[in-house]
């Protein structure tokens, strides 16, 4: 069974920064492409960013392109997001989410999701 | 971008009624569209990928269809577990894309 584990959401001032994680399990991780996807309070789903298997490729929404960074440890099984410079619109529900191939960014498996609250 | 136009934004049908929700895409995605369901207070969960495939566990009840700029998700008739938001999701192109919801509640 997959399963997919987030962590690291926390209430943070505008400006600062944090650090997402998502493990995986039930999967032969590194051969699955990978995606964050958000949920503003009450809103609609907006992707975020996704990563290949292989973590040699990478694509941002851009709302968050030049502030956030996905990233992946293949060896640790774990996705990783670093958010920097965050604003209060970045205050969200964040879902890890599997893909269907190394480069197949179908959003297959969500995560439980994790909140992150942007605000002074 | 692709923009995903759903329609209704909502849907009041009773159990057993046939729910029919259409989602319409600014441009071609060929059948690189999917059909998320999301029930209050829980993480979406994956229904229809590549425009009528079912995922994993997803009742007959549930089923897609369309290919190009116009895709359905139809159900056939409705469970009282079945009442919630739905969201069409694009995957042809960057930036990916959803729709902004259909809600399907109770009449």
């Amino acid at each position: 069974e997959v399963q997919l584990l987030e962590s690291g959401g926390d209430l943070v001032q505008p400006g600062g920064s944090l650090r997402l994680s998502c493990a995986g399990s039930g999967f032969s991780f590194s051969t699955f492409a990978m995606s964050w996807v958000r949920q503003a309070p009450g809103k609609g789903l907006e992707w975020v960013s996704s990563i290949s298997g292989s973590g040699d490729t990478t694509n941002y929404a851009d709302s968050v392109r030049g502030r956030f960074t996905i990233s992946r440890d293949n060896f640790r099984d774990t996705l990783y997001l670093q958010m920097d410079s965050l604003r209060a619109e970045d205050t969200a529900m964040y879902y890890c989410m599997k893909g269907c191939g190394g480069s197949c960014y179908r959003l297959d498996d969500w995560g439980q999701g994790v909140l992150v609250t942007v605000s002074s | 971008e692709i923009v995903l136009t759903q329609s209704p934004a909502t849907l009041s049908l009773s159990p057993g009624e046939r729910a029919t929700l259409s989602c319409r895409a600014s441009q071609s995605v060929g059948r690189h569209l999917a059909w998320h369901q999301q029930k209050p207070g829980q993480a979406p969960r994956l229904l229809i990928y590549d425009a009528s495939a079912r995922a994993t566990g997803i009742p007959a009840r549930f089923s897609g269809s369309g290919s190009g700029t116009d895709f359905t998700l139809t159900i056939s008739s409705l469970e009282p577990e079945d009442f919630a938001v739905y969201y069409c999701q694009q995957r042809s192109s960057w930036p990916i894309t959803f729709g902004q919801g259909t809600r399907l509640e109770i009449e």
